[in-house]
């Protein structure tokens, strides 16, 4: 299948630690994005990172990408309640221009 | 001001009725998309349009019909709805470009009784 795979499917961790979501994938991208959904919401673009990019950042966001393994993991640093959401990879093919989401990572901030 | 708005959030209707769901981007986007999300959260590419032209189709029944009136609007018509096609139908958009990312509405919580 075309689209990606994260790892775990859920994830409960308590506040302040962080949590690391992976997302794995068989096919030749030009670009991987992670995504949020809040529950009853729509999906928010969080960061992109090319298929030539090891390595990015935005403020409590970490991702990292592996061509050679077909692998992305987003790190969410000392978490917070909000963090508590649903977190999509998305692959934008390098065939066609579709983006392909993965099931996603449900993640859970306990207090 | 919201970016992209679908209308109506809510959905619910009886087999075998036809509807629509309507959406709308003031980001100037050149691109529009349709998204299905299924109860288990899985989001699947429908339809993608740009500037108006349909460029992705997946397979799709073609008891969906999406239309384009204007790159800002994208619409989509279901006919002859079934049980089955109860889920979140997510519109977004994008700007030109493969490194864009989607800007997404709030969805339409569609469901066939």
């Amino acid at each position: 299948s075309q689209q990606g795979e994260e790892d775990p499917q859920a994830l409960s961790i308590q506040e302040g630690e962080n949590a690391t979501m992976n997302c794995s994938y068989k096919t030749s991208i030009n670009n991987l994005q992670w995504y949020r959904q809040n529950s009853g919401r729509g999906l928010v673009h969080l960061i992109l990172i090319r298929s030539n990019e090891r390595e990015k950042h935005s403020g409590r966001l970490r991702v990292t990408l592996d061509t050679s393994k077909k692998s992305s993991s987003l790190l969410i640093t000392a978490s917070r309640a909000a963090d508590t959401a649903s977190y999509f990879c998305a692959l934008r093919m390098n065939r066609d221009d579709k983006i392909i989401f993965g099931k996603g990572t449900r993640l859970h901030i306990l207090p | 001001d919201t970016a992209v708005s679908q209308t109506p959030k809510y959905l619910v209707t009886q087999m075998g009725n036809d509807k629509s769901i309507k959406c709308e981007q003031n980001l100037g986007h050149d691109t529009m998309y349709w998204y299905k999300q299924d109860s288990k959260k899985f989001l699947k590419i429908m339809f993608s349009y740009n500037n108006k032209e349909l460029i992705i189709n997946e397979t799709v029944p073609n008891r969906f019909s999406p239309k384009s009136p204007d790159k800002a609007h994208l619409n989509l018509h279901i006919n002859s709805l079934e049980l089955g096609d109860s889920a979140v139908y997510f519109c977004a958009s994008s700007p030109a470009g493969r490194v864009s990312p989607l800007h997404f509405g709030n969805g339409t919580r569609l469901t066939v009784t």
